[in-house]
């Protein structure tokens, strides 16, 4: 099945710019979504599509994806962002849904 | 506004069943393209895809859990409900029905937490 591999932990100082990877292979051929999820809530979908925002998510939050790593970028880090965040695909091959191991982000 | 809420039983011995139900609201599960998806994150670790169910009464499962794993839905009542047998300690987790559009889950239940203990 389809592995997805991101870093444990980001760390970045408020204001900075944080960048997120999530590898996989050949992953710049499927879509990917990213997931930020705070302490005792569930998930919030933040980037669809590689790089496309749901309504009420900030334009700091955006998305690339190329060759065999998915990047998502947050501009301008905010104490609010602190959270974990996911990436996942649809493995086409299968149908089936995939996530990555996710990454702590800190704001130092 | 789109809403989903899990419910079930909070503790379940080890070997028993447990059998989850998603109660939603927003949309219909008869509309095409639509599906409703299970995912789990035992304490303190990631997220685990483990079913999803669409709108035509297509199923899929985990490769991992798929022999453990049932998931039907009831279009009439707004439901889904999933089913994994033989529970273990390690099956202990918050399990979360979501809203899955296009291969993304756009909206999420509050999430349940299931202790697996004898």
């Amino acid at each position: 099945s389809y592995v997805l591999t991101q870093p444990p932990s980001v760390s970045v100082a408020p204001g900075q710019t944080a960048r997120i990877t999530c590898g996989g292979n050949n992953i710049g051929s499927k879509s990917v979504h990213w997931y930020q999820q705070k302490p005792g809530q569930a998930p919030v979908l933040v980037v669809y599509d590689d790089s496309d925002r749901p309504s009420g998510i900030p334009e700091r939050f955006s998305g690339s994806n190329s060759g065999n790593t998915a990047t998502l970028t947050i501009s301008r880090v905010e104490a609010g962002d602190e959270a974990d965040y996911y990436c996942q695909v649809w493995d086409s091959s299968s149908d089936d849904r995939v996530f990555g191991g996710g990454t702590k982000l800190t704001v130092l | 506004q789109i809403t989903l809420k899990e419910s079930g039983p909070t503790l379940v011995k080890p070997t028993q069943t447990l059998t989850l139900t998603c109660t939603f609201s927003g949309f219909s599960l008869s509309t095409s393209g639509v599906g409703v998806g299970w995912i789990r994150q035992p304490p303190g670790k990631a997220l685990e895809w483990l079913a999803l169910i669409y709108w035509n009464d297509d199923k899929r499962y985990s490769p991992s859990l798929k022999s453990r794993l049932t998931i039907t839905k009831d279009t009439s009542k707004n439901q889904v409900v999933l089913t994994m047998t033989n529970m273990d300690p390690v099956d202990t987790a918050t399990y979360y029905c979501a809203h899955d559009v296009r291969s993304y889950f756009f909206d999420w239940g509050q999430g349940t937490l299931v202790t697996v203990s004898s």
